[in-house]
């Protein structure tokens, strides 16, 4: 099946800092990739929706400046959380819809998580 | 637009027991939809899904889930439960060749399985 992986699982960091969380399709193509953000107990939140060579499309509410996100190439995305605060710590993550969707018709293969503490 | 509502927060059966976790759809088109399971601190695992062919799905670990466009509903049901079942379930929607739309998730319905 489809694999999604994502770095770091889980870090921590000092309030001020930025921290860069990578998302992989390791064997497929992905022309979509999606971030979201889960809160202890609740359903996941969509961020954001990144193609591969453009600008990614945010949600309301969410700040582009906070939340950058490059799709730049048909494997990789990246959120970078910039000047993270407490407020920000969450559970990210990020999913992938495969560019040849014959066989799996908009279904989304999600990666593991990265586990943000902000300090 | 569509949506989805997971009736139940919180189920809580005995090992051995009927798994039955509620999904009812809101949709103008015939839609695609998902079951997906996230045990604590993980992503989220593909369970089954309906594409407008068989009603009835079968999908990983027992479980199963039927369509039934009359009663735009998606039951997730697994004939016994076993202590591995313990997780969050996720029933998703979207619409058929959706492109980059993102699948919309239910609430979500936490799974307890008693000794």
């Amino acid at each position: 099946g489809a694999v999604v992986s994502q770095h770091p699982s889980r870090v921590i960091c000092k309030s001020g800092t930025s921290v860069k969380i990578e998302c992989r399709s390791l064997d497929f193509q992905a022309t979509t990739m999606f971030w979201y953000r889960q809160f202890p107990k609740q359903s996941l939140m969509l961020m954001a929706t990144s193609n591969e060579g453009s600008k990614a499309t945010y949600e309301q509410g969410v700040e582009k400046d906070k939340f950058l996100i490059n799709h730049a190439s048909l494997t990789l995305s990246t959120l970078t959380v910039t000047s993270a605060h407490p407020e920000d710590s969450s559970f990210y993550i990020c999913s992938a819809r495969d560019k040849k969707a014959g066989t799996s018709p908009n279904e989304q293969f999600f990666g593991p998580g990265t586990r943000l503490t902000v300090l | 637009a569509q949506s989805v509502t997971q009736l139940g927060s919180h189920v809580s059966v005995s090992e051995g027991a009927l798994v039955l976790l509620r999904c009812n759809y809101s949709s103008s088109v015939p839609p695609y939809l998902f079951w997906y399971v996230q045990y604590p601190n993980q992503g989220l695992q593909l369970l089954l899904k309906y594409t407008s062919a068989a009603t009835l799905v079968k999908g990983i670990n027992g479980f199963e889930a039927e369509f039934k466009k009359s009663e735009t509903s998606f039951h997730l049901t697994k004939p016994s439960a076993h202590m591995s079942d313990a997780a969050e379930y996720f029933c998703a929607v979207s619409p058929p060749n959706s492109g980059n739309t993102p699948l919309v998730f239910g609430k979500g319905t936490r799974l307890s399985v008693i000794a």
